[in-house]
Order: structure tokens, then sequence, then C-alpha cells
């Protein structure tokens, strides 16, 4: 079965500095990898997928994330934080055995940007 | 609408009552998804319709739960007989197209609260 790792629960980092939230995922075959943050009382929303091509994409808000095949990872960064990213931050996979319709998500890392 | 809308927002519900959610998708999307997102996790695949066909149902956790898209627009899940385990916010996402090169949109959830 495919799985998604978010090692920290919680991300802190002052205004101005580089973030970096983590993920690792399990699925056998190709993934397609996806961000999604959700904000207070608020939907899911979309930041950048992972289909194929460049390991490197590029998403809303200034957000990318770097697909790393032997690492199987796909770590969420930002050069300079705002306070207005504080957020959760959802990492999602799908391929292997559950196909490409169904997305399974990791537990969330909450991001607090401090001023 | 301009996005996915949910209703109704809050349910509480007695143990053993039947529910009801609603998923307004947006308009022209093929593909609709529901999620249940418990506590503290990350959301969790339940169904998913493509136009009015239910494609995976594999994720519903209980026959006590059953989902519907007659018309290939709204959509209804339906919990029967109620149980304190499924107390959760249930996320509705709809896709434009049948495939995962187009994000979800996500409604800002029904959190029903079981007593």
């Amino acid at each position: 079965a495919q799985s998604v790792a978010q090692p920290e629960d919680q991300v802190n980092v002052a205004e101005g500095n580089p973030l970096t939230v983590k993920c690792t995922y399990s699925v056998s075959g190709n993934p397609y990898l996806f961000w999604y943050v959700q904000y207070p009382n608020r939907g899911l929303q979309f930041l950048l997928k992972y289909i194929t091509g460049d390991n490197l994409v590029k998403g809303s808000y200034g957000f990318e994330a770097e697909f790393n095949k032997s690492q199987t990872s796909f770590h969420l960064k930002k050069p300079s934080a705002l306070v207005s990213d504080s957020a959760l931050y959802f990492c999602a996979v799908s391929g292997g055995l559950s196909g490409y319709s169904t997305l399974t998500f990791g537990k969330g890392t909450m991001l607090l940007v401090s001023p | 609408g301009a996005g996915v809308s949910q209703s109704p927002r809050y349910k509480v519900a007695k143990r053993g009552q039947d529910v009801a959610l609603r998923c307004d998708p947006i308009s022209g999307h093929v593909s609709l998804f529901w999620y249940q997102q418990a506590l503290g996790q990350g959301p969790e695949f339940l169904t998913y319709f493509q136009n009015e066909a239910q494609l995976d149902k594999s994720g519903l956790p209980s026959d006590r739960f059953f989902a519907e898209r007659p018309e290939g627009s709204v959509s209804t899940l339906k919990i029967q007989r109620t149980q304190q385990e499924d107390s959760a916010v249930y996320l509705c996402a709809s896709s434009l197209k049948g495939s995962y090169n187009s994000p979800l949109h996500f409604g800002n959830g029904t959190r029903l609260t079981v007593t």
C-alpha cells in the first residue's frame, strides 16, 4: 500500500528565513506527488504537483518542491518565509496498486512563521 | 458558485441517527471525491465518482456509509446509524478532468459530531 510520512508535526521559522517542510513517500511504480495547504476554517488548497519531467517544480505563493527518487522524498521549500505562510501543509501521493485515482495524504505539518 | 460548496457546515447527531451530507462541486467538473479527516490526521479517501459512475468505493469504512451522484453533479454522502467513531470532518473535492493531472478543489468540509 502507498503511504506518506511527514516526520515533523510542526516547523517554526522566522519571517524572511528559508523554510523546508519534509515529506517522504512509499509507492510501487511511478508516483504522482502533491502538496496542499489548509488555512484555518478553510478547505485544502492545491500548491503544486510532480507528475513527470523536471525534478524541481514550482507552485503557488513562491513555493517549490524537489522530487528525489533515490531518497523517495518530495520536500516543500520556500526561499523567504512570510507570516501569512503559517498554515497546515499536507503532502500526498497517488499511484501504485491503489492507482492514480486515489490520493493518500500525510498527517500534515503545521508551519508557524514568526514576525 | 466559484468553489466547491458543502452543507451543512456543522452537524451534530445522536448515536444511531442517520445523516446526509451534501456536496455541490464546481460546475463542469467531471470527478468528485469524498474524504474523511479525523482530528489531527490527514484526509483519508472514501469514494470517487466520474460523472454519475462510482468508480471506487474502497475507502468506505462500513456498509453504513453510502454515496451517490445520480445526475453527475451534486453528491450526497449518507451515514446510517451513526457511531461515535464517525465523528470527523467530511471533505468533498472535485476536479475538471478524470485524471490526476487535474488538481483537486476542496470544499470547506462538514464537521460531524456524534454524541
